[in-house]
């Protein structure tokens, strides 16, 4: 069974600090990753995604893949109050290409 | 603007009724997806179609049907055989499956409860 795991959180962190959030993935077949917002009630946003080893940065948030240890994170600089939502880790791979979602991640950013 | 639209936003059913669940979108994508939600849970895939006149099971797709008439619309049956069908449903799309990332955008969702 494809898996994505990410810790269910709530993680709690002060305005301005950096929130990191952690996913792993069982397929080693998965060639891209996906990080999605989810406010409450709200449907998921596309924050980022990556397919190469390494790091990805678009404005405050980065992106990072080890593929070696099946291990996504994303991390958000100068976090907000208005950062607080639970966030969705997806890998896509295998034969038909379809995502796998983790369950996600609550944040709390405490101003 | 483009986008992928679904309604209702609510929808409530009796015990024994189908009902559907529209989903529209513009963006020219060729791929869409059903997903449901359970609270505190992630989404799980129920059919996705990657061109017109074909579409594919995904995890739990008993007690659910689907069509793909046209390119930009996916519509969902949820039929009376599916036991537990309050949930949260997203439509997502995305421009293909094979290569690249081709991200999924999400419409804004219908909140199904059975009375």
């Amino acid at each position: 069974q494809k898996e994505v795991e990410q810790n269910s959180g709530p993680l709690s962190v002060p305005e301005g600090a950096i929130a990191s959030l952690n996913c792993t993935y069982s397929d080693r077949g998965s060639q891209s990753f996906f990080w999605y917002r989810q406010y409450s009630g709200k449907s998921p946003e596309l924050i980022m995604f990556i397919y190469s080893n390494g790091d990805k940065e678009d404005g405050r948030f980065t992106a990072q893949l080890n593929k070696a240890s099946q291990y996504v994170s994303l991390l958000i600089r100068d976090s907000q109050p208005s950062d607080s939502a639970t966030y969705l880790c997806a890998a896509r791979g295998g034969s038909q290409g379809n995502l796998i979602f983790g369950k996600g991640t609550k944040l709390s950013v405490k101003p | 603007d483009g986008g992928i639209t679904q309604s209702p936003k609510y929808l409530f059913r009796k015990e024994g009724q189908n009902v559907t669940l529209s989903c529209e979108q513009n963006l020219n994508h060729d791929a869409m997806y059903w997903y449901r939600q359970d609270p505190g849970q992630g989404l799980r895939l129920i059919y996705y179609s990657q061109i017109v006149n074909d579409f594919q099971k995904g995890d739990i797709a008993e007690g659910y049907s689907v069509s793909r008439e046209k390119k930009e619309s996916f519509p969902l049956t949820v039929t009376s055989a599916q036991k537990n069908p309050t949930a949260f449903y997203l439509c997502a799309s995305s421009n293909g499956l094979a290569g690249g990332p081709h991200e999924q955008f999400f419409g804004p969702g219908t909140r199904l409860t059975v009375l």
